[in-house]
């Protein structure tokens, strides 16, 4: 069974940097390649970055680049956000995602919420 | 940048039809994927490729695409279909950008 589970949320200060992790089980993690996805409190969906399978391809939307980097460990089947000059409108459930051919997102983590406030 | 229109709301009574709109320029000419979101839970895929729908997803749940819209359809509408509903299409022409639709909330009276 496919499983994306989500950790490392929590309150963290304007400014502040706080680093998300997606643990990847129930297939082959080297094999695909992973999308986050934020939603704001009582707001619509946002994609926030890519990572292709090998990491040689990754792409953020506009309002997170310069400031959120995404990675992965293959060896750990694992896929990392690192969040960094965080703002209060960065405040949001984050979402790993497993995006397939086409761009669909066939599998979705429980989401952490990142609240940034002081 | 793409944009994705929906309406913000839709109700229908149980054993009706709804339907939800996409609308986004030459949409027809893109996959269009579409998601359930139940209050505090994560997004379910329920159709993708315009009308395909992943195993497990009643046959209730359909989708076309063509010109500048969208559309899922519920059919028959239960109680435990009442949820947002968010279009979404994978935008290669802006750096690999996923673009999802605005939401609706589907209220079942």
């Amino acid at each position: 069974e496919v499983q994306l589970v989500e950790s490392g949320g929590g309150l963290v200060q304007p400014g502040g940097s706080l680093r998300l992790s997606c643990a990847a089980t129930g297939f082959t993690f080297s094999n695909y390649n992973m999308n986050w996805v934020r939603q704001a409190p009582g707001k619509g969906l946002e994609w926030v970055s890519y990572i292709s399978s090998s990491s040689s391809s990754i792409y953020y939307a506009d309002s997170v680049k310069g400031r959120f980097t995404i990675s992965r460990d293959n060896a750990k089947n694992s896929l990392y956000l690192q969040m960094n000059s965080l703002r209060a409108e960065d405040t949001a459930v984050y979402y790993c995602a497993r995006p397939l051919f086409g761009g669909f997102q066939d599998y979705w983590g429980q989401g952490t919420l990142v609240t940034v406030s002081s | 940048s793409y944009v994705l229109t929906q309406p913000p709301s839709v109700s229908v009574a149980p054993g009706q039809t709804a339907r939800i709109t996409c609308g986004g320029n030459d949409i027809g000419s893109k996959s269009v994927h579409w998601y359930q979101q139940k209050p505090g839970q994560a997004p379910v895929l329920v159709v993708y490729d315009d009308s395909d729908r992943p195993s497990g997803i009643p046959e209730r749940f359909s989708g076309s695409n063509s010109g500048n819209t969208a559309t899922l359809t519920i059919s028959r509408v239960e109680a435990g279909d009442e949820a947002d509903y968010y279009c979404q299409v994978w935008d290669s022409s802006s750096d690999h950008h996923y673009v999802f639709g605005t939401g609706t909330k589907v209220t079942v009276l």
